[in-house]
């Protein structure tokens, strides 16, 4: 599976947008761009996942680029609750299909 | 929405005890799942991928007799950590998918201690 680059942690103030970017630029087309979220002493949870266009869903927003080579999570109102670990991962369900974690970004909000 | 149940949460025991770890799909026929493990400060690393009916299949570097994982139904897969030894402590997770083109749902995760 393709690589992602995301950046190590990020805060933010609670009721504020959240804007959490992913780098992918070896994406290949049959790649899907999945986002999992851990908070802490949990198991992940699924967010969100898109191929092409925008995503909404009752948690997030996720915004593709055009050339799909980045991808950016929204959290349109952030709360304490949202402190997690946020991970952006590339699976192409037509092969393994299987989850490889990176260090995910760490989210932070503050009151 | 899917719910994946994980049990125990936490376990404590002595060198060299199995410990058993049980992870059950609720409310949909997990067809594939999968065991994790993850160390403090690290990223969760795949150990083994099990679909219902087959056997294991074991990541690099995973001892599959250490590490023992058995899916005969849809609702239910085990991970038996044999012979546990301090160094196997860890936080264990599994998660479990219907088909490839869902996301996968994870359980709560187990906290291994082996004194």
């Amino acid at each position: 599976d393709a690589k992602t680059t995301q950046p190590n942690s990020m805060e933010s103030n609670e009721e504020e947008p959240v804007h959490l970017p992913c780098n992918h630029s070896t994406i290949s087309g049959t790649d899907y761009i999945h986002w999992y979220r851990q908070l802490p002493s949990q198991g992940p949870e699924y967010v969100i996942h898109g191929l092409t266009s925008n995503v909404n869903n009752r948690m997030a927003s996720l915004a593709i680029a055009e050339d799909r080579k980045s991808s950016t999570l929204i959290l349109h109102r952030a709360t304490l609750r949202d402190a997690a670990v946020y991970y952006c991962i590339l699976i192409d369900t037509g092969t393994a299909s299987k989850l490889t974690f990176g260090t995910g970004t760490r989210l932070q909000v503050t009151l | 929405g899917a719910v994946v149940s994980q049990h125990p949460s936490w376990v404590i025991c002595k060198s060299g005890t199995s410990v058993k770890i049980e992870c059950r799909s609720l409310d949909f026929q997990a067809t594939t799942m999968f065991w994790y493990r993850q160390f403090p400060k690290q990223s969760l690393m795949l150990m083994a991928t099990s679909n219902e009916g087959s056997k294991a299949t074991y990541e690099q570097g995973v001892e599959k007799d250490k590490f023992l994982i058995n899916h005969a139904s849809l609702t239910l897969s085990t991970l038996t950590v044999t012979s546990a030894h301090p160094e196997d402590s860890s936080f264990y997770i599994c998660s479990a998918r219907d088909d490839r083109y869902q996301p996968q749902h994870f359980g709560d995760g187990t906290r291994l201690s082996i004194l």
